[in-house]
């Protein structure tokens, strides 16, 4: 067991750009998830996946923001034309749901730095 | 909507007191409640998992509690060590249909003083 693998851990980008991040779950981990975090806040949810389907996302993703899960293995998450909003931690969790209480487990994050 | 509130923001004891950190939630309509440590510029960590029908956990010096019905949890820390340092946050997994994710409260800093 690995642990949830995120890449980069940082990226320092200049408004406009777009950035693409990825995930690598826990091996068999069917659930898939995306939170950000700014500063002194709790994360808060983007989206999520169960297996490849994409099955909710939050009012927080707007039209910029793109994920996937093509193989039901790793996943991206896409910013188009950044903003200086977009500075946060953006981090990746899975977990195994066999329909029981399962924790989530996290990466340690990609933090997005928006110049 | 559910919100989860942790209160103190940040709270300095020093080393080897027993401390107590809360959580409070506004709806009681969970699955689970989860306990974290974040380490600065780190990830999560998962401490403890409460199930809804649980009213506690224990994992070596942390015990977790859980009052559905009051929307409160605890983390009880025993004999504080300088390496429990970090930020501590709670999280609930509302039970609404189709509910996936986990609503966490601002999380409380910790600091242990040798």
């Amino acid at each position: 067991d690995t642990g949830v693998s995120q890449d980069p851990r940082h990226k320092i980008t200049k408004r406009g750009q777009n950035v693409t991040f990825r995930c690598d779950p826990i091996s068999e981990h069917n659930r898939l998830y995306w939170y950000r975090q700014t500063l002194g806040q709790g994360p808060e949810f983007l989206t999520y996946f169960q297996n490849e389907a994409q099955l909710e996302k939050s009012r927080l993703l707007s039209d910029r923001f793109s994920a996937e899960r093509p193989k039901g293995s790793f996943s991206t998450l896409e910013i188009q034309r950044t903003e200086q909003g977009d500075s946060a931690m953006y981090l990746c969790a899975s977990s195994l749901e066999q329909g029981g209480n399962q924790p989530q487990h996290f990466g340690d994050g990609t933090r997005l730095s928006i110049l | 909507k559910q919100e989860v509130t942790q209160i103190p923001a940040a709270l300095s004891v020093p080393e080897g007191e027993n401390l107590v950190l809360n959580c409070s939630f506004t709806d009681s309509a969970i699955y689970n409640l989860q306990w974290f440590r974040q380490d600065p510029g780190k990830g999560l960590t998962s401490l403890l998992l409460i199930q809804s029908s649980q009213r506690e956990q224990t994992s070596g010096r942390l015990n977790a509690s859980l009052d559905k019905s009051s929307g409160r949890s605890t983390l009880y820390i025993a004999a504080s060590q300088p390496g429990d340092s970090a930020t501590y946050l709670c999280a609930v997994r509302p039970s609404s249909q189709g509910a996936q994710k986990l609503v966490f409260g601002q999380g409380t800093r910790l600091t242990i003083n040798p």
